[in-house]
Parts: C-alpha cells; structure tokens; sequence
C-alpha cells in the first residue's frame, strides 16, 4: 500500500525559531500533497495545496509567510513554521495524492508541534 | 461549495452491538466520499470509499457505509462493535466537479465502545 512518512512525530521549539516539517511519499510519486492543521478536538482544517515544482495554494487566512511550504521533488513536501508562537502549537498532517490518482489521498501520521 | 456534517460529537456502544456512525454531505457537483479514523497521536487511517457504483461500501475492519444520495447521507456502520474499535471518525467529501482537490472534513466523531 502506498505510504506517507511525516517527520517528526513530536517537535518542541522556543518561541521565535522555525521548524521544519517533512512529508515523504515513500513508494509513490505525489504530485500533489496537502497540508492540514488539526486543534484538539477538532477537524482538520486545510491549510495549503502543494503541487511539485510549482508555488502552493493557500488557503483564506493562512499566512504564506508564517507557513513556508516547498514541494520540490515528487516524493517530498516540507513545511516550515517561521518565527514561531505559542498559538502555532497544533498537530500538523500532511497527505499525499499518488500521480494520476483522482480520489484517494493517504495520510502521514502527523506532527505535534509544542512552541514553548 | 462542500460540506459535511456529523451530527454526534460522541456515540456509545456497548462490545457486540451494532453501531452507525452519521455523516451527511452537501456538495454542487458529484460526490466522491470517505471515511477515516484517527488514533491519539496519530495520523489519518482510510476506512473505506464512494467513488461510484454500487451505494453499499465495505471496508477495512469491517466496516461499511451506505451512500444515500436522496438523503445526501453516507453513515458509517458495523455489525459488531470491539472495544478496539474506539476513536476518532471522520467523514469527509470532495467536490469532484468543482476541482476541488483536497477534502474537506467534518467535525469527527468519537466512538467509545464498552466492553
């Protein structure tokens, strides 16, 4: 079946540095991965489309300079958090469409952020 | 635009008994549904699928849902609950007429299954 890696699992970081998170598609090519943003107990709420090689498409409200996303090869997807907050802290997923898939997307395990 | 909704923030079930999960949708176009559970910590698992076809779809686990397209409902259900079968449900729809790539989500329901 087709994996999705999210890595890490866990990050905590002081307020003002960024973090890096990274989605691998591990045995697809993904041309196009999303990335969602989950407060607890909630719903996923999506944040941004990235298509490789292209720039991503924001979502309304979602600050393309606070939340860098870089799709640069078929099988990788990085977000990065800039000059992070406390109310950044959130889990982050990531899911990836497999190249010339229509429906299905599959899911990393997601990344809890803690900004202290 | 899409949306789905799930009414229960939680349902009970006792070990053995027959469960449903709701979820309605409201899309312009064609839906193309899922269903996912999520365990704490953890990402999105996929349960099961309605691209089109037949509207009765089994999944994983044992898990099926029902596509209603008169009552734009697609209910999540299994005939026999386990205790392992408690977490986190999320219904979902994509517009596919719209374009639209990425899903959009409900609420999440959460299933606690007494043993």
């Amino acid at each position: 079946g087709a994996v999705v890696s999210q890595h890490p699992s866990r990050v905590i970081c002081k307020s003002g540095t960024s973090v890096k998170i990274e989605c691998r598609s591990l045995d697809f090519q993904a041309t196009t991965m999303f990335w969602y943003r989950q407060f607890p107990k909630q719903s996923l709420m999506l944040m941004a489309t990235s298509n490789e090689g292209s720039k991503a498409t924001y979502e309304q409200g979602v600050e393309k300079d606070k939340f860098l996303i870089n799709h640069a090869s078929l099988t990788l997807s990085t977000l990065t958090v800039t000059s992070a907050h406390p109310e950044d802290s959130s889990f982050y997923i990531c899911s990836a469409r497999r190249q010339g898939e229509r429906t299905e997307a599959f899911f990393g395990q997601g990344t809890r952020l803690t900004v202290v | 635009a899409q949306s789905v909704a799930q009414p229960e923030d939680q349902v009970n079930v006792a070990e053995g008994n027959p469960l449903t999960v709701k979820c309605t949708y409201s899309v312009s176009g064609n839906p193309y549904l899922f269903w996912y559970v999520q365990y704490p910590n953890r990402g999105l698992q996929f349960l099961l699928k309605y691209i089109t076809g037949d509207n009765l779809v089994k999944g994983s686990y044992g898990f099926e849902a029902e596509f209603n397209k008169s009552q734009t409902s697609f209910h999540l259900k299994k005939p026999s609950a386990l205790v392992s079968d408690s977490a986190l449900y999320f219904c979902a729809v994509r517009d596919e007429d719209t374009g639209r790539r990425a899903l959009t989500f409900g609420s999440g329901t959460r299933l606690q299954v007494q043993p």
